[in-house]
């Protein structure tokens, strides 16, 4: 297996620019999770889904930001419009998780985000 | 909710020595304790696991303890080379979705 999958790898917007960052988590995986990592703040859990659905958007940071995940093979978070303090690592993860007691996080490469 | 703390924030070691990382957490339901390592520029990468019934558990240099009484965890890294130098991070969980991620601590091994 490939492992996560997120493109793009960088991204470069200016500020008002929608951004959308997109992730393939590994297959057979059922729980899906976005991540904003900075120095300030450390690693964040946005929000997760777990089959398909979103069960926690809790720590999405406001109405700019949106998640999606139409497949078990494909999420999307979305930012629109963006603004230069979204500039951050935006990491997905993914876990096989249905009360088997494995819960391993398997993270992708993440996206580097910079708005401008 | 969950609160995860770590400490220290930042350490150095000689090489050769032992470095040790604490991590407390608040919610007496966690069960599942892992530990990653993240270097410059890549992604976190779990390196050791512990789940609340076991007190320790060992992978060659590596080996975390959990004290599930007092409510932390500790990860000791034997013999440290300078690879192990790296941003690491403790987490806790009782539902394998909702991980609460300490803060991290940035390891130096000195040659």
């Amino acid at each position: 297996d490939a492992g996560v999958i997120q493109s793009p790898r960088h991204e470069v917007t200016e500020m008002g620019q929608e951004v959308t960052l997109r992730c393939k988590p590994i297959s057979g995986h059922n729980s899906l999770f976005w991540y904003r990592q900075t120095m300030m703040r450390g690693l964040e859990l946005l929000i997760y889904f777990n089959n398909n659905v979103p069960i926690d958007d809790s720590g999405m940071p406001e109405d700019r930001f949106s998640a999606k995940m139409p497949n078990a093979s494909f999420s999307t978070l979305k930012i629109q419009p963006s603004e230069p303090r979204d500039s951050a690592v935006y990491f997905c993860a993914s876990s096989f998780s249905v009360g088997t007691g494995d819960y391993e996080q398997y993270f992708g490469p993440g996206t580097r985000l910079t708005v401008t | 909710g969950e609160n995860v703390e770590q400490h220290p924030s930042t350490l150095s070691v000689q090489e050769g020595d032992s470095a040790v990382i604490k991590c407390t957490y608040s919610d007496s339901a966690s069960n599942y304790f892992p530990w990653y390592k993240q270097e410059l520029g890549k992604r976190p990468q779990l390196i050791i696991d512990i789940r609340s019934n076991v007190g320790e558990k060992k992978d060659q240099r590596i080996a975390v303890t959990l004290n599930k009484t007092a409510k932390h965890f500790s990860l000791h890294i034997t013999e440290t080379q300078p690879e192990d130098s790296a941003v690491y991070f403790c987490a806790a969980t009782n539902t394998g979705n909702q991980f609460y991620f300490g803060t991290g601590t940035s390891l130096t091994v000195i040659p």
